[in-house]
C-alpha cells in the first residue's frame, strides 16, 4: 500500500495563474480532508468530503475549490493563485478503527506551493 | 470553535524526560490525539486517550488528561535525538460521518546532547 499520495511535490506560480494539487488513497477510506500549514499556525482544514460525492467546508475555504473525483482521489483547485496561498498543503483520509482508536487520519508527504 | 494551544517550543538533554502541554476549550472532545511531524514529512499518528481515561502508557509515552481542566500533555521518557520533530495536540470534534480534528499550534521539541 502507498498510502496516501500527493502531486506535485514542489509548485512556484505566479500570482493568478491557476493549478490542480492531487491526492489518492489506496486504504479505501471513507473521508477525505486537504489542509493547509504555515508557520507558527498548525494545520487549518480547507475542505474535507465525508464520502465519495460529498463536500464541506473547513475553516479557510476562501480561493480553494474540491472535487472528489471518485472514492480514492480528491484534489484541490487554486483558481487565481495569491501570495497568500504559499503554503504547505496536506491531504490526508480516515477511517473508523476497531479497538478505542476512533477514527484515525492518515497524512500524506504534502505539497510544497510558493506563489510569486 | 474548538482552540487549542500549546507552546511553541520545548528544549531538553538527551535521556531526559520531555514533558508537551496542551490546553483544549470543548469539553465535549471524546478522542484526543497526538500527531508527530518530522522535517518536511507530513503528520503521524502518535498517540490517543479516550476521554474516559486519565491515563495512557504507550512504551516510552505516557499521556495524561485532566478533563476538567481540559489539559492533555504528553511525557516523552528517555527522549532520544530522534524525537525532535513538531508534536501536535489534536482533540476530536465529531460532525456527521467525519472526523475533524483541531490542530494545535504543534510544540517543537528541540533534543541536544
Amino acid at each position: 500500500n502507498a498510502g496516501v499520495t500527493q502531486t506535485p511535490k514542489f509548485q512556484v506560480l505566479k500570482t493568478g495563474q491557476s493549478m490542480t494539487l492531487q491526492c489518492a488513497q489506496d486504504m479505501n477510506h471513507n473521508s477525505m480532508y486537504w489542509y493547509r500549514q504555515d508557520p507558527g499556525m498548525g494545520l487549518r482544514l480547507i475542505y474535507y468530503s465525508a464520502s465519495e460525492g460529498t463536500t464541506d467546508k473547513g475553516e479557510v475555504p476562501n480561493g480553494y475549490n474540491v472535487s472528489r473525483l471518485n472514492k480514492r482521489e480528491f484534489s484541490l483547485r487554486l483558481e487565481s493563485a495569491a501570495p497568500s496561498q504559499t503554503s504547505v498543503y496536506f491531504c490526508a483520509s480516515s477511517f473508523m478503527t476497531s479497538g478505542g482508536a476512533g477514527e484515525t487520519q492518515y497524512f500524506g508527504p504534502g505539497t510544497r506551493l510558493l506563489v510569486l | 470553535g474548538e482552540d487549542v494551544e500549546q507552546s511553541l517550543f520545548l528544549s531538553v538533554r538527551e535521556g531526559d524526560s520531555s514533558v508537551i502541554n496542551c490546553t483544549y476549550t470543548d469539553s465535549s472532545s471524546t478522542y484526543l490525539y497526538w500527531y508527530k511531524q518530522e522535517p518536511g514529512a507530513g503528520l503521524q499518528l502518535l498517540t490517543y486517550i479516550f476521554s474516559n481515561m486519565d491515563m495512557k502508557q504507550d512504551q516510552r509515552l505516557t499521556v495524561l488528561l485532566n478533563k476538567k481542566d481540559k489539559h492533555l500533555s504528553l511525557r516523552i521518557a528517555d527522549t532520544q535525538t530522534g524525537d525532535s520533530a513538531i508534536y501536535f495536540c489534536a482533540p476530536k470534534r465529531g460532525t456527521g460521518g467525519s472526523y475533524i480534528p483541531t490542530f494545535g499550534r504543534g510544540t517543537s521539541l528541540i533534543v541536544h546532547p
